[in-house]
C-alpha cells in the first residue's frame, strides 16, 4: 500500500507552543500535501509539496520533504485554540491520492 | 469561484436497501472527481476516482459502484448496503497537475 503514515497518532499541546506531525510513505511521489479536517468535516488543503522542493511556508505552517526518507513534517507554530482538528498527510502519484491515519491535535486554551 | 456540493449530510438505511449519494462541482470544467470512506478517527481509503465522462477507476473491490453521467456529477451507489457499508463518504475534486484536492462536507451513512 502506497498509504501514508502520521506521526504521532495525538498530540495535546498548551497554546502558544509548536506543533510538529511527521509522516512517512512508501512510494515515489509527485507531490505531498497536508489537509486538516474539523471533526465531522470535510478536509481542507493546508499545503502542497513538490518532490523537487525541500521546505516550504504558509503563515504559521512550515513543512519539510526528505525523499531520501521518504517523510515530511508539519510544524504549526505558536499554536491556537482553534488549531484543534485532525491533521493528514496525502501522497500522490499520478491522479491518485493515498491519505495516512492522521494525527489528531488538540491545543489546550 | 469552485464550489462542491455534497447531499445528503446524513442518511439511516437499513441493510440491504440501496444508496444513492451524489456530488457535484461547479465552477471548473473537466475536473478529476474522487469518492473515499472515512472509518471513524481513521484515514481516508480510496473508492473510486474519475478522469471524465464515464471513466471510472476502482480502488478497491466491494460491495459499491461509481458512475459519472455528467462533466461534473459522480455518484456514488449500492444495490443492497452491508452493515459494513457504514462511515462518513467524502466526494473531492481537483485540477490536472500538481493540484490540491478540494472536499465536500461529507455524508455520514448509517446502516441498520
Amino acid at each position: 500500500s502506497q498509504q501514508g503514515e502520521e506521526d504521532p497518532q495525538a498530540l495535546s499541546i498548551q497554546e502558544g507552543e509548536n506543533a510538529t506531525m511527521n509522516c512517512s510513505y512508501k512510494t515515489s511521489i509527485n507531490n505531498l500535501q497536508w489537509y486538516r479536517q474539523n471533526s465531522g468535516r470535510g478536509l481542507v488543503h493546508l499545503i502542497l509539496i513538490r518532490s523537487n522542493e525541500r521546505e516550504k511556508h504558509s503563515g504559521r505552517l512550515r513543512v519539510t520533504l526528505d525523499t531520501s526518507k521518504k517523510s515530511s513534517s508539519l510544524l504549526i507554530t505558536a499554536s491556537r485554540a482553534a488549531d484543534t482538528a485532525s491533521y493528514f498527510c496525502a501522497t500522490a502519484a499520478g491522479n491518485q491520492f493515498y491519505f495516512g491515519t492522521g494525527t489528531s491535535l488538540t491545543v489546550i486554551p | 469561484s469552485q464550489t462542491i456540493h455534497q447531499w445528503p449530510a446524513t442518511l439511516v438505511q437499513p441493510v440491504g436497501s440501496p444508496l444513492s449519494l451524489e456530488c457535484t462541482v461547479e465552477g471548473t470544467s473537466n475536473p478529476n472527481l474522487y469518492w473515499y470512506r472515512q472509518a471513524a478517527g481513521r484515514g481516508l481509503q480510496l473508492l473510486f476516482y474519475s478522469v471524465g465522462i464515464g471513466q471510472i477507476s476502482s480502488e478497491v473491490p466491494q460491495n459499491l459502484s461509481a458512475s459519472r453521467p455528467q462533466d461534473r456529477q459522480f455518484i456514488l451507489s449500492s444495490k443492497k448496503l452491508l452493515l459494513s457499508d457504514s462511515g462518513f463518504y467524502l466526494c473531492a475534486w481537483r485540477g490536472d497537475g500538481n493540484q490540491p484536492q478540494h472536499f465536500g462536507d461529507g455524508t455520514r451513512l448509517s446502516i441498520l
